[in-house]
């Protein structure tokens, strides 16, 4: 069975600094990893995704990570963080074993950004 | 409409009380999900649709009960809820292939009193 590990259910940064979310995958097979935020009142929208192309992924609003495989690891960062970058975040491990797209979730890390 | 949107997006039922909640997706997606976000706990996949059939019940009480009539199409029928049920529902479509990305709704907040 897939599992996801997000270190820190909260995490605070000053303006204009690293952003760091640490994500951390179990898989019988290799992964596709994917990060998604979710902002108050709303759904989850996609941020990147890692598909066994490049291993440094970028995404919208800034954002990348970076796909270990030897330390089963798939962290999001943003080098510098913005209000709007306030909201919670979720990192998932596709099932390629299942029918369609199967997502195991982390349990979210939610960012507040202070000025 | 674009995307992925549910209906309604807030909703308060009694225990007793039936009620369903609506999802259509706009994207030619074949794949099709439920979840639910409870406060606190880890987003929980409940039923996954492919080509209108299902794939996935995660062992989801019977007090929900799925329904895709098509793949645009995906409803969640409740019924004598218990108050623990009480979360925000979320539906998702995707292609029908691991890479794809799943495209979600903004949910429906769903309270039972």
């Amino acid at each position: 069975a897939q599992s996801v590990t997000q270190l820190g259910s909260h995490v605070s940064v000053s303006e204009g600094a690293l952003v760091l979310l640490r994500c951390n995958y179990s898989s019988s097979v290799p992964p596709y990893l994917f990060w998604y935020v979710q902002y108050p009142n709303q759904g989850l929208q996609l941020l990147l995704k890692y598909t066994s192309a490049a291993t440094l992924v970028k995404g919208i609003n800034g954002f990348e990570a970076e796909f270990k495989k030897s330390e089963t690891s798939f962290h999001l960062t943003k080098p510098s963080a913005h209000m709007s970058d306030a909201a919670e975040y979720f990192c998932a491990v596709s099932d390629k074993q299942a029918a369609g797209n199967k997502l195991t979730f982390g349990g979210g890390t939610r960012v507040l950004v202070k000025p | 409409e674009t995307g992925v949107t549910q209906t309604p997006r807030h909703l308060v039922m009694g225990m007793t009380n039936k009620k369903s909640l609506k999802c259509e997706q706009h994207l030619g997606h074949n794949a099709m999900y439920w979840y639910k976000q409870s406060a606190k706990k880890p987003l929980e996949l409940m039923f996954v649709y492919n080509f209108k059939e299902q794939t996935e019940n995660n062992s989801v009480p019977s007090r929900f009960s799925p329904e895709c009539p098509n793949s645009s199409h995906l409803f969640l029928h409740l019924h004598t809820l218990q108050p623990e049920d009480s979360a925000l529902y979320l539906c998702a479509s995707s292609g029908a292939g691991a890479t794809y990305e799943q495209y979600f709704g903004p949910g429906t907040r769903l309270t039972v009193t």
